[in-house]
């Protein structure tokens, strides 16, 4: 079944560490998202990628860092700069073929830096 | 600039009484409408969308939603509502730019009475 991939599921760290949160797509979708969860927040978005070797900024992209070598692949990176990392990510994809195509979300890592 | 706002952090119904979810967007265009619905620890599934056309769009699970211009209004309804409908709901607007992110709501959570 074609899905979206996110590992692992509950991830911890140390304060200071940098850590990659991996997301895998096999629905050959051009685009791809990183979207951070706080409770009563709803979604805020990181970094987005409509393309290969192609990303931009979201809304709060400042202490993240991405790659998108792949079609497949949107690593996220939380780096030591982010300030307040302890938060639920999750990836999503689409094919952009039209605008109301609707986003295809992962299961989400839990990430918790202490 | 656009928004979402979900003015009902919590919301309480009994099992087979009728549900409503308030969802008010702020968008320069015509938007595009989206429910998504998320169980804990899960990611979000698509419930359903509005881009044009008849303003009462029908989902999955038998939930439907109005689009009204005049209020800005996409209320997410349900006749009966089901034990297994208890999880948290979000309402987005889709930017109708080449970027194709979504803007979300900071979440209802329903919770249901047996």
């Amino acid at each position: 079944d074609g899905g979206i991939t996110q590992s692992p599921k509950y991830l911890f760290r140390k304060e200071g560490q940098n850590v990659t949160l991996s997301c895998e797509q096999n629905l050959n979708h051009d685009a791809m998202y990183w979207y951070r969860q706080d409770p009563g927040q709803g979604l805020r978005l990181i970094y987005y990628s409509q393309i290969v070797n192609d990303f931009q900024k979201g809304d709060i992209a400042e202490g993240y860092s991405v790659s998108r070598e792949k079609k497949e692949s949107f690593p996220l990176t939380v780096t030591s700069a982010q300030k307040n990392p302890t938060a639920f990510y999750l990836c999503a994809s689409l094919s952009p073929s039209s605008y109301n195509s609707p986003l295809h979300f992962g299961n989400g890592t839990r990430l918790t830096v202490t | 600039a656009q928004s979402v706002t979900q003015p009902d952090i919590h919301i309480t119904v009994s099992e087979g009484a009728s549900l409503e979810l308030r969802c008010n967007y702020s968008y320069g265009a015509t938007p595009y409408l989206f429910w998504y619905v998320q169980s804990p620890g899960q990611g979000l599934q698509l419930l359903l969308k509005y881009f044009s056309g008849d303003t009462l769009v029908q989902g999955i699970k038998g939930f439907e939603a109005e689009f009204k211009r005049s209020q800005s209004s996409f209320n997410l309804r349900k006749p009966s509502v089901h034990w297994s409908d208890a999880a948290e709901y979000f309402c987005a607007v889709g930017a109708v730019d080449s970027s194709y992110k979504l803007i979300f709501g900071s979440g209802t959570r329903l919770l249901v009475r047996p």
